[in-house]
């Protein structure tokens, strides 16, 4: 799977958009971007995940550019129960495994 | 309605004991895997179940670790003579089937070794 590459940490106010960028570079045809986060003391939750065109649903929006490099996590209006660690994971999708391979991710802190 | 569900929650033990680690997936979920997060770190793999049988359980960091799932419903992580490097916590995770896009995240259990 692609490795991907996000900011450490994010702050937003509450109220407003947080766009939280991740670079894949080296992503391939076949591998969908994925959006996973992570409250703290919690599993993971899963938030979105597309191919090639932007995505939404009623958490987020996933903004993927033309040449598939890097995408965007957009939650429009963060609130303080927003706050989480936010992981980009490219892979493939629908693999005999489904497993998830997760770097590092982006602390995203709402603040009021 | 009901998510995966991992007990205990917390667990203290002494190096060199054996502690095994519960998971109850989502009814009806196929795919089963396991997961270990380092403090500040992301989860990483550590075995997927299809069914009763282990697909890949590449992640399993040495002998120690072994995982069960008996009917192919719970789920066992067991790990033997434990050591401090082993703290972390304990993640298990559930998908209809492995070619679901969405896997469900039970809470964890949070290992101890001292």
């Amino acid at each position: 799977d692609a490795k991907t590459t996000q900011p450490t940490s994010m702050d937003c106010a509450e109220g407003r958009a947080a766009n939280l960028p991740c670079n894949h570079s080296t992503i391939s045809g076949n591998e969908y971007v994925y959006w996973y986060r992570q409250i703290h003391s919690q599993g993971p939750q899963y938030i979105i995940h597309g191919l090639k065109n932007n995505e939404t649903n009623e958490m987020a929006s996933l903004i993927i550019t033309e040449d598939r490099k890097s995408s965007t996590l957009i939650l429009p209006h963060a609130t303080l129960r927003d706050t989480a660690v936010y992981y980009c994971i490219v892979r493939v999708a629908y693999n005999a495994g489904n497993m998830l391979t997760f770097g590092g991710g982006t602390r995203l802190m709402v603040k009021p | 309605g009901a998510g995966v569900s991992q007990t205990p929650s917390n667990k203290v033990t002494e190096k060199g004991k054996y502690v095994e680690l519960r998971c109850d997936p989502i009814s009806g979920h196929t795919a089963l895997y396991w997961y270990r997060q380092s403090l500040g770190q992301g989860p990483e793999f550590l075995i997927y179940f299809q069914g009763t049988g282990a697909a890949d359980d590449s992640g399993l960091p040495n002998d120690r670790f072994f995982a069960v799932r008996p009917e192919g419903s719970v789920s066992t992580l067991k790990i033997q003579r434990t050591e401090r490097g082993d703290s972390a916590v304990y993640l298990c995770a559930s998908s209809p089937e492995a070619r679901n896009t969405e896997a469900f995240f039970g809470q964890g259990t949070r290992l101890t070794v001292v």
